[in-house]
């Protein structure tokens, strides 16, 4: 069975912490998303990974960054926590190939920031 | 960039009713297209997926979506709905020439009336 596999479920961090969510994955997919899920906003992507050490931003970087060093790992960093940052993130992988790759995803974390 | 448009952030069903989700895209070339589905405190599984093998698409759990590139349309369907299919239903876009960025709907909130 496939497995998108994220640190945490729940977080409680407190404003300018600096936050660290990882996922991994144990497909071999060369591709890695991060996405916040709002109400009202499905889900918007922050940053994905192509291949290690590869990143693109996606529609709402500002405020994070990433690191991939490891092909099955894709982790998000939250430099200074914010309270608007409060909301569930999610994490996903998906192969090359295009039209039979759909993308799996972790269970989320939701993440509060106090 | 590519992009999805779902209407009607929460829709309201009887059960035994008819279930539709719209889900519109924007891309001159037909780009691939999915669609998820999310059940409370869970991750994202996949429903159904465009292939261009067929236009009409069978998913699990009895849903189905109709490819229409007149209308650049993939909406999903469900003759009969179940209380099981209270959820949120995400449509996702994925770009046919190009990086494998995947993008998401608002979603759509379905709401079964016993």
């Amino acid at each position: 069975d496939v497995k998108v596999t994220q640190s945490s479920r729940y977080l409680v961090k407190r404003t300018g912490e600096k936050v660290f969510l990882e996922c991994v994955q144990d497909m071999d997919h060369e591709n890695m998303f991060w996405y916040r899920q709002d109400p009202g906003l499905g889900l918007r992507l922050i940053y994905f990974s192509y291949d290690v050490k590869m990143k693109e931003k996606g529609d709402i970087p500002e405020g994070y960054s990433v690191s991939r060093e490891k092909k099955e790992r894709f982790s998000l960093i939250l430099e200074s926590a914010s309270t608007n940052q409060t909301s569930m993130y999610l994490c996903a992988s998906r192969g090359q190939g295009g039209v039979h790759t759909e993308a799996f995803f972790g269970q989320g974390t939701r993440l509060t920031v106090v | 960039a590519q992009s999805v448009t779902q209407l009607g952030s929460h829709v309201s069903v009887s059960e035994g009713a008819l279930v539709l989700l719209r889900c519109n895209y924007s891309s001159s070339v037909p780009p691939y297209l999915f669609w998820y589905v999310q059940y409370p405190n869970q991750g994202l599984q996949l429903l159904l997926k465009y292939t261009s093998a067929a236009t009409l698409v069978k998913g699990i759990n009895g849903f189905e979506a109709e490819f229409k590139k007149s209308e650049t349309s993939f909406h999903l369907t469900k003759p009969s709905a179940h209380m099981s299919d209270a959820a949120e239903y995400f449509c996702a876009v994925s770009p046919y020439y190009g990086n494998n960025r995947l993008a998401f709907g608002k979603g759509n909130q379905v709401v079964v009336i016993p």
